[in-house]
């Protein structure tokens, strides 16, 4: 167990609808990262919060959009999902807003869009 | 854009044979992270480093850090089964974030 928590897991969805997949990042951590990672691919940088506010944005489509909430976890939305938005998305957790901090990844949820 | 490569992409190896993965950026980094991801499993933090020509071992694992800071490397010696996965290398900027390479994939024949 990393401290990430993702939830859920799995998430079968058909084109066109919606989902929000949750992360609660570990204890004391206050920067919150998104990531996509499409079957045997890299990692491609979504978006980043810290503490609540948006830091940097990666390579986001506009159906995607997410938060993070006072009690710091984050939400990640994609909606009108298409075939092609089916990977895993892992977030990742870190103690400061800079690059010389490890990030911690949550076990990442897998959405597979039908 | 900044941009890290790595190379190869896919790396296959006997039981015991040595394996090296390189990173190159574009430009000069403020630091070099590795990052280890098991098959079906996700990214594991592994190794920082920050200093210029900087050298760090973890057991049968070394690290480099180019002089120019702008490449680094991972070497496994000898490697084992439990060595399979991904390895990602991720460069730090003065943008305070890190961009990662693109992955070498490890496999290894018993």
């Amino acid at each position: 167990d990393s401290g990430v928590t993702q939830t859920p897991k799995h998430l079968i969805t058909a084109t066109g609808q919606r989902v929000t997949l949750r992360c609660s990042p570990r204890s004391g951590d206050l920067s919150v990262y998104w990531y996509q990672q499409s079957l045997d691919q890299g990692l491609q940088f979504l978006i980043q919060y810290y503490n609540g506010e948006e830091r940097a944005k990666g390579n986001i489509l506009e159906r995607f959009s997410a938060q993070q909430f006072p009690d710091l976890h984050s939400e990640l939305n994609l909606s009108s999902l298409e075939l092609g938005d089916s990977a895993l998305y892992f977030c990742a957790s870190s103690s400061g807003t800079g690059s010389t901090y490890g990030y911690t990844f949550g076990s990442g949820t897998r959405l597979t869009v039908v | 854009g900044q941009q890290v490569m790595q190379i190869p992409q896919y790396q296959h190896v006997q039981e015991g044979e040595d394996f090296t993965t390189y990173c190159n950026s574009s430009t000069t980094l403020s630091n070099i992270q590795w990052y280890k991801q098991r098959p079906g499993g996700h990214p594991v933090f592994l190794i920082q480093l920050v200093k210029s020509g900087e050298v760090k071992k973890q057991k049968r694992l070394t690290f480099q850090f180019g002089e120019a800071k702008k490449n680094s490397s991972l070497h496994i010696t000898a490697t084992q089964t439990t060595d399979v996965g991904t390895y990602f290398c991720a460069g730090g900027s003065s943008a305070s974030k890190i961009i990662f390479g693109s992955g070498t994939r490890l496999s290894i024949r018993p």
